[in-house]
């Protein structure tokens, strides 16, 4: 069946390293991707997206570029910021507004 | 109020209460969603609305009964829950259920089971 993995965390960084959070997923057809964000004691919000293979989705400093060959959606960011600390979410789409979504990444950024 | 609202944001109920979740969205979306969200656990998806009229419902035990009575409103109804019913429920909507559709999540009730 359709699923999506994500590498486990939590994941600590320093302020202003280069984040990437790797994304693979099982899917039949031709889903549309996306990376979604939680922030404590909030609910999901959208960070960014992709609907078609090799579309690059680009958001607050963040990317993510759809990989078809290798089946992979990975999230990065150049230089994180304290504020970019929250539970990141990699999910796919397949229709009739099914979304799979990963375990969750839970990221630490420390000053 | 804009977006996505979820009351009440806490509650906390014995097995043999009956109480429910509400959500309203803001968005003049037509279709409504229920997650689960446990600990360590991906997220579930529970119920999907469009139209009013329930498209999925994803083997969920019947202690847990959707409503929907317009587009704009989602309630989950609660009875005989266990403990291991203790999650954080979470409603979505999106413009409709198409596979492209980004759904916008309200920050979720947390409900625990004595």
């Amino acid at each position: 069946g359709d699923s999506v993995t994500q590498m486990e965390g939590p994941v600590t960084l320093s302020e202003e390293a280069f984040l990437t959070i790797n994304c693979t997923y099982t899917a039949t057809g031709y889903p549309s991707l996306f990376w979604y964000v939680q922030y404590p004691g909030e609910g999901l919000q959208l960070l960014l997206k992709a609907t078609k293979a090799d579309d690059k989705g680009s958001n607050k400093g963040f990317e993510a570029t759809y990989r078809k060959e290798t089946t992979s959606f990975h999230l990065e960011k150049g230089s994180v910021q304290v504020s970019d600390s929250a539970v990141y979410f990699c999910a796919l789409s397949v229709g009739i507004g099914k979304l799979i979504f990963g375990q969750g990444t839970e990221l630490s950024v420390k000053p | 109020e804009t977006g996505v609202t979820q009351t009440p944001r806490h509650l906390v109920m014995g097995m043999t209460n009956k109480k429910s979740l509400k959500c309203e969205q803001h968005l003049g979306h037509n279709a409504m969603y229920w997650y689960k969200q446990s600990a360590k656990k991906p997220l579930e998806l529970m119920f999907v609305y469009n139209f009013k009229e329930q498209t999925e419902n994803n083997s969920v035990p019947s202690r847990f009964s959707p409503e929907c009575p317009n587009s704009s409103h989602l309630f989950l109804h609660l009875h005989t829950l266990q403990p291991e019913d203790s999650a954080l429920y979470l409603c979505a909507s999106s413009p409709s259920s198409g596979s492209y559709n980004e759904q916008f999540f309200g920050p979720g009730t947390r409900l625990t089971v004595l």
